[in-house]
């Protein structure tokens, strides 16, 4: 089946580290990829995304690669900022005749601690 | 400006009522969604619409109702069948199937109380 597979949190950093949450997927078809942003008691934000092969997404620092060959989408940034603590979510939809399925990764916490 | 609203924003229930929580969007999106989030937990899908008159189960319908009657409005009932409703219930919209460009907006989520 269709899934998304985050690495587990929490994830907790110092200001200014370098940031990578990990995501891999499985999907029939071609997939856009995603990533949202989630801020306590608040619904997702996207934060970037990519509709194919090789596309990099990227947004407030932050940057992810489609990686067909490896199915992956990690998020990366380099220098992580304490207003970037919260949880991200990984997620991919198919298109074209596939039902338009929304499907999400488990969700990554992050803390940034100054 | 074009958004999704829920409402309301906190919602409590007493055991064995239902209730419905309200989703609205004027993104002139075809696909709607709902999912359910509890504590430190990713999120589920409930149900999903692709078109206006037509929806299906997602991966824990059971306990839950939803119709979609009109394209910019996907209400979702939780039953009384529910055994676990207290959660946060965010609801979503994208341009749906075929789009290109499909990603999904959120709305600021509904959380449900069972006292």
């Amino acid at each position: 089946g269709n899934s998304v597979t985050q690495m587990e949190g929490p994830v907790t950093l110092s200001e200014e580290a370098f940031l990578t949450i990990n995501c891999t997927y499985t999907a029939t078809g071609y997939p856009s990829l995603f990533w949202y942003v989630q801020y306590p008691g608040e619904g997702l934000q996207l934060l970037l995304k990519a509709t194919k092969a090789d596309d990099k997404g990227s947004n407030k620092g932050f940057e992810a690669t489609y990686r067909k060959e490896t199915t992956s989408f990690h998020l990366e940034k380099g220098s992580v900022q304490v207003s970037d603590s919260a949880v991200y979510f990984c997620a991919l939809i198919l298109i074209y005749n596939q039902g338009g399925k929304l499907i999400f990764g488990q969700g990554t916490e992050l803390s940034v601690k100054p | 400006d074009g958004g999704i609203t829920q409402s309301p924003k906190y919602l409590f229930r007493k055991e064995g009522q239902n209730v419905t929580l309200s989703c609205e969007q004027n993104l002139n999106h075809d696909a709607m969604y709902w999912y359910r989030q509890d504590p430190g937990q990713g999120l589920r899908l409930i149900y999903y619409s692709q078109i206006v008159n037509d929806f299906q189960k997602g991966d824990i319908a059971e306990g839950y109702s939803v119709s979609r009657e009109k394209k910019e409005s996907f209400p979702l009932t939780v039953t009384s069948a529910q055994k676990n409703p207290t959660a946060f219930y965010l609801c979503a919209s994208s341009k749906g199937q075929g789009a290109w460009n499909t990603e999904a907006f959120f709305g600021q989520g509904t959380r449900l109380t069972v006292v």
